[in-house]
């Protein structure tokens, strides 16, 4: 069955700091990875998604992602954290008939706190 | 920018009532979508539809729940009796040809 893993529930990272967001995937194929972001009382926003082509993804936020075939793995990255960063990070795969209808399956989320 | 809206915002609601739940989908898409998040776990889809009828549905959509575009811009979610356990954030989303799905600010279901 399909699945995704994020292994941290909760990360605390220092402004300005950098960070990385884990992200594994369980699929027949390779998927259509996603990250989006839900700040409280927030809908989902897309960060960024990789569907072909170039392993490292450019999202917005300065958000970037590198996907790696060979571990099944679609990490977030960020150079330098903002306090407005603090928020909950969702990672998603789908099957590439997404781009007919097909549906999102979302990792458990990883809760990301910014201290100053 | 179009987005996808959902009303209400929150929605409280009594055991065995029934609730129905609106999202007004960005005018060109095609495909539609209902997910819900349950407080403190991961986005599940519930259902997609497409060219007016279920295209895909998991195992969490049972018959207490429907889906309909009763016109040409909402698209509902019904469900029929309520339980406790149905207490979500509910999202709408829907996509185009091609497209990312875009997502609702979410319909906060309390079910008391």
């Amino acid at each position: 069955a399909q699945s995704v893993t994020q292994p941290d529930i909760h990360i605390t990272v220092s402004e300005g700091a950098s960070l990385e967001l884990r992200c594994n995937y369980s699929y027949g194929a390779t998927p259509y990875l996603f990250w989006y972001v839900q700040s409280p009382g927030q809908g989902l926003q897309l960060l960024l998604k990789y569907f072909s082509g170039d392993t490292l993804v450019q999202g917005i936020k300065g958000f970037e992602a590198e996907f790696k075939r060979s571990q099944s793995s679609f990490n977030l990255r960020k150079p330098s954290v903002h306090w407005s960063d603090a928020a909950e990070y969702f990672c998603a795969v789908a099957l590439p008939i997404y781009n007919q209808g097909g549906k999102l399956i979302f990792g458990q989320g990883t809760e990301l706190s910014v201290k100053p | 920018e179009p987005e996808v809206t959902q009303t209400p915002s929150h929605q409280v609601t009594q055991m065995g009532q029934e609730v129905i739940l609106r999202c007004v989908p960005i005018s060109n898409h095609l495909y539609f979508y209902w997910y819900r998040q349950i407080l403190g776990q991961k986005v599940e889809f519930l259902v997609s539809f497409y060219n007016n009828e279920i295209s895909e549905k998991s195992e969490i959509f049972d018959d207490q729940f429907s889906v309909e575009r009763p016109d040409g811009s909402n698209f509902t979610l019904k469900i029929r009796s309520t339980k406790l356990e149905d207490s979500a954030m509910y999202f709408c989303a829907s996509s185009g040809l091609n497209t990312e799905a875009f997502f609702g600010q979410g319909t906060r279901l309390t079910v008391v």
